[in-house]
C-alpha cells in the first residue's frame, strides 16, 4: 500500500523489555522522524534521518535507538522500557526540499 | 536551542465565534508549517508560509507569517463543529520542530 505505516498501532509491554516500533513509507523520501506526543507537550523530536545511514538526535533521545539501512524503513527501538515512554509515537516523512510531512497513524504504547 | 512555542494551549468557543492560535520562534525561521490533528488521528500538513509578511488564505483560515519571520498565527473565522482539533505550528530547520499546540473545542 502506498504512503506511510506504522506498526504496531497498539502495544503494550512491560518495564525493561526491549520494543521496536516500525515506520515504512513507500514514496523514497529522504527525511524521515519519529515524535513522540504528550498531553502537554505537543510533538516532541526523538530521532530524524536525513537518507540512509544518516540519523541525528532530536530533543528526547535518551532512551531509543534508531537506524535506517534502507529509504524506506526507519525503526525505533527502546532498548529497556520505562513508564515514562508510555505515550503515542509518531512516523512521519517528507522530501529534501522542506515541504509538508506526511505523518504515520501513530503507534499508542503502554509500558506497565 | 531552536524552539517553538505556541498559544493558548487551550481555547473552547461557541460555534461561530472566532479563533486564533499564535506560534512564536526563538531564531528565526526559514519557512513555517500549520498541521491540524483531529481527535484520535495524526497530524495533517495545512498550509507552508516562507515569506516574511506572508499571509495565506484556506476558505475560512487565515494564516500569517511575521516580518522578522520569528512568528506566525492562524485565524479560524466563525467556527464551525469540524473545526474541532488541535493545531500545531512546525518551524522548520533541518529539524522539524513541533509547537505545543493549541487544542480547539467547539460548542454547538
Amino acid at each position: 500500500d502506498a504512503g506511510i505505516t506504522q506498526s504496531p498501532r497498539y502495544k503494550i509491554t512491560e518495564t525493561g523489555r526491549q520494543v521496536t516500533l516500525m515506520c515504512h513509507q513507500t514514496w523514497s523520501h529522504s527525511y524521515m522522524f519519529w515524535y513522540r506526543q504528550d498531553l502537554g507537550h505537543g510533538l516532541r523530536l526523538i530521532y530524524y534521518s536525513a537518507a540512509a545511514d544518516i540519523t541525528d538526535k532530536g530533543e528526547v533521545p535518551d532512551g531509543y535507538v534508531v537506524s535506517r539501512s534502507k529509504t524506506e524503513n526507519f525503526p525505533l527501538t527502546l532498548e529497556s522500557a520505562t513508564r515514562s515512554q508510555t505515550s503515542v509515537y509518531f512516523c512521519a516523512s517528507r522530501t529534501d526540499g522542506g515541504t509538508e510531512a506526511f505523518f504515520g497513524q501513530g503507534t499508542r504504547l503502554t509500558v506497565v | 536551542g531552536q524552539q517553538v512555542m505556541q498559544i493558548p494551549q487551550y481555547q473552547h468557543v461557541q460555534e461561530g465565534e472566532d479563533f486564533t492560535t499564535y506560534c512564536n520562534s526563538s531564531t528565526t525561521l526559514s519557512n513555517i508549517q500549520w498541521y491540524k490533528q483531529r481527535p484520535g488521528g495524526h497530524p495533517v500538513f495545512l498550509i507552508q508560509l516562507v515569506k516574511s509578511g506572508e499571509v495565506k488564505k484556506q476558505k475560512r483560515l487565515t494564516f500569517q507569517f511575521g516580518e522578522a519571520k520569528k512568528n506566525s498565527s492562524l485565524h479560524i473565522t466563525a467556527t464551525q463543529t469540524t473545526d474541532v482539533g488541535t493545531y500545531f505550528c512546525a518551524g522548520h530547520w533541518a529539524k522539524m520542530r513541533f509547537g505545543a499546540g493549541t487544542r480547539l473545542t467547539v460548542k454547538p
